[in-house]
């Protein structure tokens, strides 16, 4: 249990559905992540949350939409995703730019994503 | 951000010391090396972190020289259940949100 909750852990989709994936920290962490690892590939860091508001956004198609409502919360909204989507979503969050903190980040477990 | 290079994969048996290595030439003052273990359709776990010379916890060691351009994650008397994949990291801490970024990590595999 790393206080990083993460649903709903398997989803199949369609490409022309409409979902959304739904992160929630236990930790009083102020900023939040949204990560994709595919297979055999590194982590690729997809968004970044800080007090709530986006400072990273690397590049990712629009098909991807975050959403931070408030510090515990992160969401992935997807909608019309390709087959090459398929991939584990990863929430984190970390404690960021504050002295004597080690800037750990701390994951969920995951949502696996299938898209056909 | 400074880049780092580590073995893709390592393999070795139950009850051996395994040390990774990363290189990290282009390391700046105020990055620290912190290292990431993930398993298998899991999130990374945090390991470790340190600035310079050595620091141990009840998990791992880490190696820092006094260059700071490589560091060693030194993992005793491994078992079977530490096969997974371990990540080397280098920047600023406490990090700035958008500078943690992962390369491609040492696969580790454990035999018996």
């Amino acid at each position: 249990e790393t206080g990083v909750t993460q649903t709903p852990r398997h989803l199949v989709m369609g490409m022309t559905n409409k979902k959304s994936l739904k992160c929630e920290q236990h930790l009083g962490h102020n900023a939040m992540y949204w990560y994709k690892q595919s297979a055999k590939k590194p982590l690729e860091l997809m968004f970044v949350y800080s007090l709530e508001e986006r400072v990273e956004n690397n590049s990712v198609p629009s098909r991807f939409s975050p959403e931070c409502p408030n510090s515990s919360h992160l969401f992935l909204h997807l909608h019309t995703l390709q087959p090459e989507d398929s991939a584990l979503y990863l929430c984190a969050s970390s404690q960021d730019g504050h002295g004597g903190n080690t800037g750990e980040l701390f994951f969920g477990e995951g949502s696996r994503l299938t898209v056909l | 951000l400074a880049k780092t290079t580590q073995p893709i994969s390592m393999d070795s048996y139950e009850g051996q010391e395994v040390n990774i290595t990363c290189s990290h030439n282009n390391i700046a003052t105020n990055d620290y090396i912190t290292w990431y273990q993930q398993f298998p359709s899991q999130g990374p776990r945090f390991i470790i972190q340190g600035y310079k010379t050595k620091v141990t916890n009840e998990v791992a060691s880490l190696f820092i020289p006094a260059d700071r351009k490589s560091s060693t994650l030194s993992l005793p008397r491994v078992s079977l259940s530490d096969t997974a994949v371990y990540y080397c990291l280098v920047g600023e801490a406490p990090s700035s949100a958008s500078k943690i970024i992962f390369g491609s990590g040492t696969r580790l595999s454990i035999r018996p």
